[in-house]
């Protein structure tokens, strides 16, 4: 089974810390993805990465940044954590081409305070 | 730009009863269509998915159908149990590139026994 694993399942932060959020998937994937998840809001696409060192911004990137110095790595970086960025951060992986699957991790609760 | 709307929950049911939570889209082109669940606790994981007008998926007794001329693709279970309590997400594709996808905001499920 492919396994995609969030290395916190949950964080507190301060404001104005640096943050890493760590994803790793198993099964030579591609494609990298991270979401975030609020309630009402569904999921929205922060950044994703089609191949090592390679990323492109999704949806909402301000005051986010990305890795991927591996192929199985993706890491999301939170510059200077604000309490905005309080919400559940989901990595995804899949492999490239149209209509794959997505493979989700369990998630990070991360809580700025 | 593209954008997924899905009915509010939670809904809520009685083992047995007959589902349906609603999905329409809003999207250029012709994307392929999915319904993830996320269990509690867990990421999301696909349900099933349809890739082009009057398709149908299913899987686990849900299904739905790919509906062009509503743009819809709405998810129904003839009988639902108090193990598919959960949150149900749908999702279209961008452009069938790269497996980016865009959600709906979510509908929480109950079923009571």
């Amino acid at each position: 089974d492919v396994k995609v694993t969030q290395s916190s399942r949950y964080l507190v932060k301060r404001t104005g810390e640096k943050v890493f959020l760590e994803c790793v998937q198993d099964m030579d994937h591609e494609n990298m993805f991270w979401y975030r998840q609020d309630p009402g809001l569904g999921l929205r696409l922060i950044y994703f990465s089609y191949d090592v060192k390679m990323k492109e911004k999704g949806d909402i990137p301000e005051g986010y940044s990305v890795s991927r110095e591996k192929k199985e790595r993706f890491s999301l970086i939170l510059e200077s954590a604000s309490t905005n960025q309080t919400s559940m951060y989901l990595c995804a992986s899949s492999f490239s081409g149209s209509n794959e699957k997505l493979f989700f991790g369990s998630g990070t609760q991360l809580s700025v305070l | 730009g593209d954008s997924v709307t899905q009915m509010e929950g939670p809904v809520t049911l009685s083992e047995e009863a007959f589902l349906t939570i609603n999905c329409t889209y809003t999207a250029t082109g012709y994307p392929s269509l999915f319904w993830y669940v996320q269990y509690p606790g867990e990421g999301l994981q696909l349900l099933l998915k349809a890739t082009k007008a009057d398709d149908k998926g299913s899987n686990k007794g849900f299904e739905a159908t790919y509906r062009k001329e509503t743009t819809s693709f709405h998810l129904e279970k003839g009988s639902v149990q108090v193990s598919d309590s959960a949150v149900y997400f749908c999702a279209l594709s961008r452009n069938n590139a790269g497996n980016m996808l865009t959600f709906g905001g979510g509908t929480r499920l109950m079923v009571k026994p």
